[in-house]
């Protein structure tokens, strides 16, 4: 078990450039969640997975925003046309069932920086 | 939709002091709660989860929190703080109306630890 990892764990890029994060989850588990955490604040949903199905969208999630998980593996998080708003910790979080009191593992964060 | 509100931003305490760390719940239904650290550049680590069953919680690294339903609270306690308690806290309720059990996260709390 080498728990949930996020690739890269730092990105800085220029307003407008499109960037693509990924998570690979702990091995066989089914639900992978999405959230995003700016300076001073909780994390806030973004999205989730069951297997390969993207089941629910938070508000926040704005057409610029496309998360994916082709096979039920590992997922990206892609933003296009990347605004200052953006910057903030990408937090990626799976779990092995479907229960609400599965624990939800997270990785490291992909810290976006947008100039 | 299900909140959390916790009271303070910041914390200091000394060591082998005891920890008290608040938050409170709004719920209209019965919450499953959950108590997460974060270390620097680190993902986030369950502390504890209440799942209707004991009030009385009992964590790891020796913290432990109490479901209170009168006082719609789930504050985190340590008897006596250690220098690696220094870490950022999050009270957390799973929001799950369609079964999505995503975690909605309170702003957080910074527990420093004097010598």
């Amino acid at each position: 078990d080498t728990g949930v990892s996020q690739d890269p764990r730092h990105k800085i890029t220029k307003r407008g450039q499109n960037v693509t994060f990924r998570c690979d989850p702990i091995s066989e588990h089914n639900r992978l969640y999405w959230y995003r955490q700016t300076l001073g604040q909780g994390p806030e949903f973004l999205t989730y997975f069951q297997n390969e199905a993207q089941l629910e969208k938070s508000r926040l999630l704005s057409d610029r925003f496309s998360a994916e998980r082709p096979k039920g593996s590992f997922s990206t998080l892609e933003i296009q046309r990347t605004e200052q708003g953006d910057s903030a910790m990408y937090l990626c979080a799976s779990t092995a069932g479907a229960g609400v009191t599965d624990t939800q593992y997270f990785g490291p964060g992909t810290r976006l920086t947008v100039l | 939709a299900q909140s959390v509100t916790q009271l303070g931003s910041h914390v200091s305490v000394s060591e082998g002091a005891l920890v008290l760390l608040r938050c409170n719940y709004s719920s209209s239904v019965p919450p499953y709660l959950f108590w997460y650290v974060q270390y620097p550049n680190q993902g986030l680590q369950l502390l504890l989860k209440y799942t209707s069953a004991a009030t009385l919680v009992k964590g790891i690294n020796g913290f432990e929190a109490e479901f209170k339903k009168s006082e719609t609270s789930f504050h985190l306690t340590k008897p006596s703080a250690h220098m690696s308690d220094a870490a950022e806290y999050f009270c957390a309720v799973s929001d799950s109306p369609g079964g999505d059990y995503k975690l909605s996260f309170g702003a957080g709390t910074t527990v420093t630890v004097r010598a």
